[in-house]
């Protein structure tokens, strides 16, 4: 069964940089992913696709301090240079077979 | 540039129905497909099902088979949602957004997302 896994919570402090996971479950480790952000009282922004072998485009105006990259099961959204308008709820995002979408849990980012 | 404007809020009684639009803009909007997608309060997204905008196929989240019905348009490139037999934790937020397919990796990601339809069911 096609999961997608992320931490609920993840923190880190104004400037600084911030690694959120998103992990496939077990035979889905080719799988491209997508992450979504969702600042507070708002509605999803798409952010970028990750492919397994790390590339990644990203959405429109979404800035260069947000980047991709993958390890096995593993897909990394790395925030550098945090700003307060960074925090919000990070979801990540997969297709399964037969037309199935598929969303991680997310992770809510707290910058301190 | 691409849009997609949502219907204003709904509430329903238990029971009822709800339709809720999707009116897509900057784009041929047959040459992608939309998703629909909910999210109740302090919850998750929750991914609740596509349609071909190019020829009306649908794909329903397991949960919702029966009771939900997608449908384009293509006159007006609008797509629209319909949940039937509405329960009270069907309260939520829901969404619509563009489906782009990557055809190197068969895979569908959500590139622009309307901005929301709240609809709250309660007697």
């Amino acid at each position: 069964q096609l999961v997608l896994t992320q931490s609920p919570s993840a923190s880190a402090s104004l400037g600084a940089s911030v690694k959120l996971t998103c992990t496939l479950s077990s035979g889905h480790s080719s799988y491209a992913i997508a992450w979504h952000q969702q600042q507070p009282e708002k509605g999803p922004r798409y952010l970028m696709k990750l492919n397994s072998d790390g590339s990644h485009s990203k959405g429109d105006g979404i800035p260069d301090r947000f980047s991709g990259s993958s390890s096995g099961a593993e897909r990394y959204l790395t925030i550098s240079s945090l700003q307060s308008e960074d925090e919000a709820d990070y979801y990540c995002q997969t297709w399964g077979t037969g037309i199935r979408g598929v969303f991680g849990g997310g992770t809510k980012l707290t910058v301190l | 540039q691409v849009q997609l404007v949502q219907s204003g809020a709904e509430v329903k009684k238990p029971g009822a129905s709800v339709k809720v639009s999707c009116k897509a803009s900057g784009y041929t909007f047959t040459s992608y497909g939309i998703s629909w997608v909910r999210q109740a309060p302090g919850q998750g997204l929750e991914w609740m099902g596509w349609i071909s905008a190019y020829n009306g196929n649908t794909n329903y989240a397991q949960k919702l088979q029966g009771r939900v019905t997608m449908t384009t348009d293509t006159s007006t490139s609008t797509a629209y949602m319909e949940l039937r037999s509405l329960r009270s934790d069907d309260t939520a937020v829901y969404y619509c957004a563009r489906a782009g397919y990557d055809i190197l990796t068969g895979f569908y990601y959500f590139d622009y997302w309307g901005q929301g339809t709240l609809v709250t069911v309660s007697s």
